[in-house]
């Protein structure tokens, strides 16, 4: 295993459309993260996964975002009705339990 | 609530030249840990330590070094003798203890030079 994955690395959509992400973390990390990046900002927390339960949601999470990680493997991130204002790299990482967090090279959303 | 500066927006050097990347942070926890990344233009996060609250001994590692100074609330990052592939954006993060999840800083970008 060579570390976090996330698919695909772009993504150009038209706003108003459906766009899903997926990550998949180290194989033994239990905890798995989203954040989103957008540009001359650090990272912001969105949400986290401790197996497959989603312990913790930030605010910046509107109703237009779910995440999901079933059976406490992959992660998948969906944004419905896309928004230009969701333009932003969105950034998974995953840990085993408190231990640091290894990021994945993000996936760079662009909404037109 | 946490919240983590990084006052340097952007720091230009030449090559073998030191630079200190300064943190500072602010929470009402008294044990919690901090973090320092290095973002590269790939994008991808890569970590490069983590410290407890507790522990405020001088870390380094080849090249890199950190200074934790709690009384004055911060985890400053220094690269000695710096080669152009150190050139990336620097985040320095906090977590609460018994929290995964974390607060970053704004970011340094540094451009290390030839």
């Amino acid at each position: 295993d060579t570390g976090v994955s996330q698919d695909p690395r772009h993504k150009i959509t038209k706003r108003g459309q459906n766009v899903t992400f997926r990550c998949d973390p180290i194989s033994e990390h239990n905890r798995l993260y989203w954040y989103r990046q957008t540009l001359g900002q650090g990272p912001e927390f969105l949400t986290y996964f401790q197996n497959e339960a989603q312990l913790e949601k930030s605010r910046l999470l509107s109703d237009r975002f779910s995440a999901e990680r079933p059976k406490g493997s992959f992660s998948t991130l969906e944004i419905q009705r896309t928004e230009q204002g969701d333009s932003a790299m969105y950034l998974c990482a995953s840990s085993l339990d408190e231990t640091e967090a290894f990021f994945g090279q993000g996936t760079r959303l662009t909404v037109v | 609530a946490q919240k983590v500066t990084q006052a340097q927006t952007e720091i230009s050097v030449v090559e073998k030249e030191d630079v200190t990347l300064d943190c500072v942070y602010e929470t009402r926890d008294t044990t919690y840990y901090l973090f320092w990344y290095k973002q590269p233009p790939s994008g991808e996060l890569v970590f490069l330590i983590r410290r407890n609250s507790f522990d405020e001994q001088n870390e380094i590692s080849g090249r890199y070094s950190w200074n934790f100074q709690k009384s004055t609330s911060s985890f400053n990052f220094t690269i000695t003798a710096s080669q152009v592939v150190d050139s990336a954006v620097y985040f320095c993060a906090l977590s609460e203890y018994g929290y995964s999840t974390l607060t970053f800083g704004k970011g340094t970008m540094l451009l290390v030079s030839p």
